[in-house]
């Protein structure tokens, strides 16, 4: 069965500084890892995925995501938060083939930026 | 503008209360999911649906029901609404195959008294 774990239900960061947020993963096969984002009363929208191939994976709005299968993980990092960032993000991973995709999500961050 | 459509967005309904929540999408994706939203819990499967004609469990069935007469409708039924059922539920769709990202409909608020 697949897993996901995400680290810190609640990360805060300044306005301009690192952002990272961290997912491990379960699977007994090749995943998929998706991220996904939030915004307040809203549906997920992607952020990016990992398919196979480059394990670096960028994504829309200035993030990037960096598969470590020796790690089981899959955090995702943006160089210089913006306000704009605040938001859920969640992490997700799949094991299938074909057919419909049958995510598993993490419990969800909250990232908030600071002015 | 392409996209899943919700409704409705919010509703308080009673405890033992029948209630269906209708989902619609124009792009022709073939898959539908139904997921539940909980503090702390992330999003939960309720139920999917491969194609239409047919559908599939997920991790949280109990309680409700789904269809899937046409490729864009996917309604989610409580037969008798439990306060346990409290939750956003959000409905998505994708393309078939396992790196297809899905594409989530805004949700509905649904509150079990």
């Amino acid at each position: 069965a697949q897993s996901v774990t995400q680290l810190g239900s609640h990360v805060s960061v300044s306005e301009g500084a690192l952002v990272l947020l961290r997912c491990n993963y379960s699977s007994s096969v090749p995943p998929y890892l998706f991220w996904y984002v939030q915004y307040p009363n809203q549906g997920l929208q992607l952020l990016l995925k990992y398919t196979t191939g480059a394990t670096l994976v960028k994504g829309i709005n200035g993030f990037e995501a960096e598969f470590k299968k020796s790690e089981t993980s899959f955090h995702l990092t943006k160089p210089s938060a913006h306000m704009s960032d605040a938001a859920e993000y969640f992490c997700a991973v799949s094991d299938t083939v074909q057919g419909a995709q049958k995510l598993v999500f993490g419990q969800g961050t909250r990232l908030t930026i600071n002015p | 503008i392409a996209g899943i459509t919700q409704a409705p967005t919010s509703q308080i309904l009673a405890a033992g209360r029948r209630m269906t929540l209708r989902c619609t999408q124009d792009m022709r994706h073939n898959a539908m999911y139904w997921y539940r939203q909980d503090l702390g819990l992330g999003l939960r499967l309720i139920h999917y649906s491969n194609t239409a004609g047919t559908t599939g469990k997920g991790e949280v069935p109990d309680g409700y029901s789904v269809s899937r007469a046409n490729t864009d409708d996917f309604p989610l039924t409580l037969a008798s609404a439990v306060p346990s059922q409290t939750s956003v539920y959000f409905c998505a769709s994708s393309l078939s195959g396992g790196n297809s990202p899905l594409h989530f409909g805004n949700g509905t608020r649904l509150t079990v008294t």
